[in-house]
């Protein structure tokens, strides 16, 4: 089992709409999640951290944990062209030591 | 705004060299990382450290590999004998403390001929 899931893509948005990205994990004891943007060729960019159930905003981005249900998701709002990259989700289990990524989903706006 | 700096952006060397690709991480951080990625595949970690001691090493760190802070700012990453499949991007990055959100170098891309 994958330690860290997303779906690869690509998804493609409408420019102005939401886009939504899911992430699933397989370690119960994980305490951090984060959520990294990647543009071809670049390092990971963090745009938004949570630790606690529920839902957390900042901007355009709303984040959104469920422990029970080992699932945290990202949500942008009002889609822009420059929003088209690879998102990564990645988590720190139960060692803290490491932050684990998941492949990552590509997400293209389109005009 | 303080960032994680690496050198060089692009190293190309002969399968069976040694490479030591370099990282200041930054100045407040106390917990350093390399990760790495292969082109078109997921970020992978690889080690991290702490207080002068590795703190968790992946499958891939292998004997080849070693990690060293040999003064207040630097942190290396060293490949003994690279081989073809070493060719990747390395990212180094650092955190606050344990836990805490990683902040990424740009990246050396190592490419073993």
């Amino acid at each position: 089992q994958k330690e860290v899931e997303q779906n690869s893509g690509p998804l493609s948005v409408p420019e102005g709409a939401i886009a939504s990205l899911n992430c699933t994990y397989s370690d119960r004891g994980s305490q951090s999640f984060f959520w990294y943007r990647q543009y071809s060729g670049k390092s990971p960019e963090l745009i938004m951290f949570i630790y606690s159930n529920g839902d957390k905003e900042d901007g355009r981005f709303t984040a959104q944990l469920n422990k029970a249900s080992q699932y945290v998701s990202l949500l942008i709002r009002d889609s822009q062209p420059s929003d088209s990259a690879t998102y990564l989700c990645a988590v720190i289990g139960s060692s803290a030591s490491k932050i684990i990524f998941g492949s990552g989903t590509r997400l293209s706006i389109r005009p | 705004e303080p960032e994680v700096t690496q050198t060089p952006s692009h190293q190309v060397t002969q399968m069976g060299q040694e490479v030591i690709l370099h990282c200041v991480p930054i100045s407040n951080h106390l917990y350093f990382y390399w990760y790495r990625q292969i082109l078109g595949q997921k970020v992978e970690f690889l080690v991290s450290f702490y207080n002068n001691e590795i703190s968790e090493k992946s499958e891939i760190f292998d004997d080849q590999f070693s990690v060293e802070r040999p003064d207040g700012s630097n942190f290396t990453l060293k490949i003994r004998s690279t081989k073809l499949e070493d060719s990747a991007m390395y990212f180094c990055a650092s955190s606050t403390g344990e836990g805490e959100k990683l902040f990424f170098g740009s990246g050396t891309q190592l490419s073993v001929l």
